[in-house]
């Protein structure tokens, strides 16, 4: 059964600082990996999607990356701003099941 | 619509009550998911259409949970004789056939007294 951590669970920092927020699945079987960004009383927004075959992504100033046999992933956020402050989901799409497995999440603020 | 749309977006249900939350999903999309978040948590899942066809809804808590699509655009998640643990924001999503990319609505979020 796939499952996903992600660490820290929140995390607050100066506005322009950059940041790494970690997530971690036990089952390296997977098509690929979301990262989405959830603000106080609204859906998921959909940052960034890893396939299985590549290692990172980007936009903007967020970079994803996929480490499949070590079973992680990093979101890397570029000089921070206070609109980034939301909580930050990263999601696995498990090989042979049409359906994503969440972790917990990581709430971020970034201060002014 | 530009994106997936659910109502209502908020509802108060008592203990024991019947309550129907509606999913409208992006226009062409062939797959439809439902997702419980409770506070707190990550998004757990619940179901998953394929146009009409209810291909998996293994997630579903108990019996007390339906849901449907009966036309393959539209879908309700249906939940009988409420309990407080129901209470939580549900999720739907929306995605293109062959493709596990989804797109989510903002959530109803139910609060069962």
């Amino acid at each position: 059964k796939q499952e996903v951590t992600q660490i820290p669970a929140a995390l607050s920092v100066p506005e322009g600082e950059n940041l790494v927020l970690n997530c971690s699945f036990t089952d390296s079987a997977i098509y690929n990996l979301q990262w989405f960004r959830q603000d106080p009383g609204k859906g998921l927004t959909s940052l960034l999607l890893i396939q299985s075959s590549q290692r990172e992504q980007t936009s903007g100033r967020l970079n994803a990356s996929l480490d499949k046999s070590s079973g992680r992933s990093t979101l890397y956020i570029a000089a921070s701003q206070p609109g980034d402050s939301a909580t930050y989901l990263c999601a696995a799409s498990p090989t042979g099941f049409q359906k994503l497995v969440f972790g917990t999440g990581t709430r971020l603020l970034v201060s002014p | 619509g530009a994106g997936v749309s659910q109502s209502p977006r908020y509802k108060v249900a008592k203990r024991g009550q019947d309550v129907a939350l509606r999913c409208d999903p992006i226009s062409g999309h062939v797959s439809l998911f439902w997702y419980q978040q409770a506070l707190g948590q990550g998004p757990e899942f619940l179901t998953y259409f394929q146009n009409e066809a209810q291909l998996d809804k293994s997630g579903l808590p108990s019996d007390r949970f339906f849901a449907e699509r009966p036309e393959g655009s539209v879908s309700t998640l249906k939940i009988q004789r409420t309990q407080q643990e129901d209470s939580a924001v549900y999720l739907c999503a929306s995605s293109l056939e062959g493709s596990t990319e989804a797109f989510f609505g903002q959530g109803t979020r139910l609060t069962v007294v």
